[in-house]
């Protein structure tokens, strides 16, 4: 069975200064996609950084990157130069296949909130 | 840029009560999903919706739940016999693609069933 685990329930940085969110995963399956959610107080899910299993490099969108680690099963999410906007609840998530032509099911760890102080 | 509408954003409902939850994805996706989210805790999968059929759903979603989609743009989640325990936050979800796309969320529905 697919799992995400990440282990800070909350995390505090200073405006300016880097962060990094732990998520580490299991599965078996060999192809597998690695995503990271930020969901602010107001309540809606914004896709931050995808990472697929056979990506070799590790992926950044701006201000986001993405710390993969296959062999120790770990994508750690890393925000720089953090800004006040940034505190929200960040999930990680996998994608997992099923059987049917539309299945795409994302199992979501349980999540870590960020708090950026001035 | 094109965004998964949801719609209300906020509905209270008494047990037992039919509710319907609507969504419009984005316009050329064609994979449709539901989720939900208790208070606090994660978010769970419920359906996938596909070619116009379930694709995939979770054992949450039993028999007291229903998705359509009855004219091409909107997406529906109905929950015929509301528990107490249906009470989450309910979001939308559509990708164009399979792999390597994004799911793109709505903003959510928050069900309060009392």
């Amino acid at each position: 069975a697919q799992k995400i685990t990440q282990t800070q329930p909350g995390m505090f940085v200073q405006e300016k200064e880097a962060v990094t969110l732990d998520c580490t995963y299991d599965t078996s399956d060999q192809s597998y996609g690695l995503f990271w959610y930020k969901q602010p107080s107001s309540g809606e899910m914004i896709f931050l950084i995808y990472q697929g299993s056979y990506d070799e490099q590790n992926a950044t969108e701006g201000r986001y990157s993405l710390n993969f680690q296959k062999a120790r099963k770990s994508a750690n999410l890393v925000i720089s130069a953090s800004q006040l906007g940034d505190s929200a609840m960040y999930f990680c998530a996998m994608r997992t296949g099923g059987s049917g032509a539309g299945s795409y099911q994302l199992t979501f760890g349980k999540g870590t909130k960020l708090s950026v102080i001035p | 840029e094109p965004e998964v509408t949801q719609t209300p954003s906020h509905q209270v409902t008494q047990m037992g009560q039919e509710v319907i939850l609507r969504c419009v994805p984005i316009s050329n996706h064609l994979y449709f999903y539901w989720y939900r989210q208790i208070l606090g805790q994660k978010v769970e999968f419920l359906v996938s919706f596909y070619n116009n059929e379930i694709s995939e759903k979770s054992e949450i979603f039993d028999d007291q739940f229903s998705v359509e989609r009855p004219d091409g743009s909107n997406f529906t989640l109905k929950i015929r016999s509301t528990k107490l325990e249906d009470s989450a936050m309910y979001f939308c979800a559509s990708t164009r693609l399979q792999g390597h796309s994004p799911l793109h969320f709505g903003n959510g529905t928050r069900l309060t069933v009392t």
